[in-house]
């Protein structure tokens, strides 16, 4: 069964730099979660899309960004990039309104 | 407010023993509950959830939880470990259509 896809898989970047990660979504989920999980940390609530709409927003710094495309494929998007972004992104997709994610396999980011 | 609170950040069990990981939830509506597996440098992988269909419920690779609404636990146990049970197991809740809260995780370590 297809999965949900996030590319790129390991990304470098130094401070300040921006970075931009995907999250493609299991065929005919409409909904997208990301997450950051710091080393140690559980995983940690950024932004939600149902239907290419924000639909939630958690502890997302001002710097980050994103967006859900019109093929439900999403971005965000990270600017000014510090060290204490240094973390695993997850993004998770879902159908509407219902209570299970799917996860991908994370984008490991590391901030030089 | 909701929040899951797993206790024990490390669990240490032998080969062939009980392995059992508490999970306590607080939410003022009634919750869904899962239980996420991450082995080392990857993602989550969904292990089971409650939905309230059925207060036991089982998942994969032998794991189960019991759902106790007067205790507000969602223990996940199995029987027997074995040594690819090894990986940091997390407790989650939400309501449907929401971001999931995370416990802080336990890391399960099994000995031969």
């Amino acid at each position: 069964a297809a999965g949900v896809i996030q590319s790129p898989r390991h990304l470098i970047k130094e401070k300040r730099e921006t970075a931009t990660l995907k999250c493609y979504p299991i065929p005919r989920h409409d909904t997208v979660y990301w997450y950051q999980q710091g080393p140690g940390q559980d995983p940690q609530f950024l932004i939600s899309f149902y239907e290419k709409m924000q639909s939630d927003k958690g502890s997302i710094p001002d710097r980050f960004s994103a967006q859900q495309f019109s093929d439900y494929h999403s971005e965000l998007n990270m600017s000014s990039l510090e060290l204490g972004d240094s973390a695993l992104y997850f993004c998770a997709s879902s159908t509407a309104y219902q209570e299970t994610q799917y996860f991908g396999p994370g984008t490991r980011l590391l901030v030089l | 407010a909701q929040s899951v609170t797993q206790l024990g950040s490390h669990v240490s069990v032998s080969e062939g023993a009980l392995v059992l990981l508490r999970c306590n939830y607080s939410s003022s509506v009634p919750p869904y509950l899962f239980w996420y597996v991450q082995y080392p440098n990857q993602g989550l992988q969904l292990l089971l959830k409650y939905t309230s269909a059925a207060t036991l419920v089982k998942g994969i690779n032998g794991f189960e939880a019991e759902f106790k609404k007067s205790e507000t636990s969602f223990h996940l146990t199995k029987p027997s470990a074995h040594m690819s049970d090894a990986a940091e197991y997390f407790c989650a809740l939400n309501q449907a259509g929401t971001a999931l809260i995370f416990g802080k995780g336990t890391t399960l370590s099994v000995s031969s």
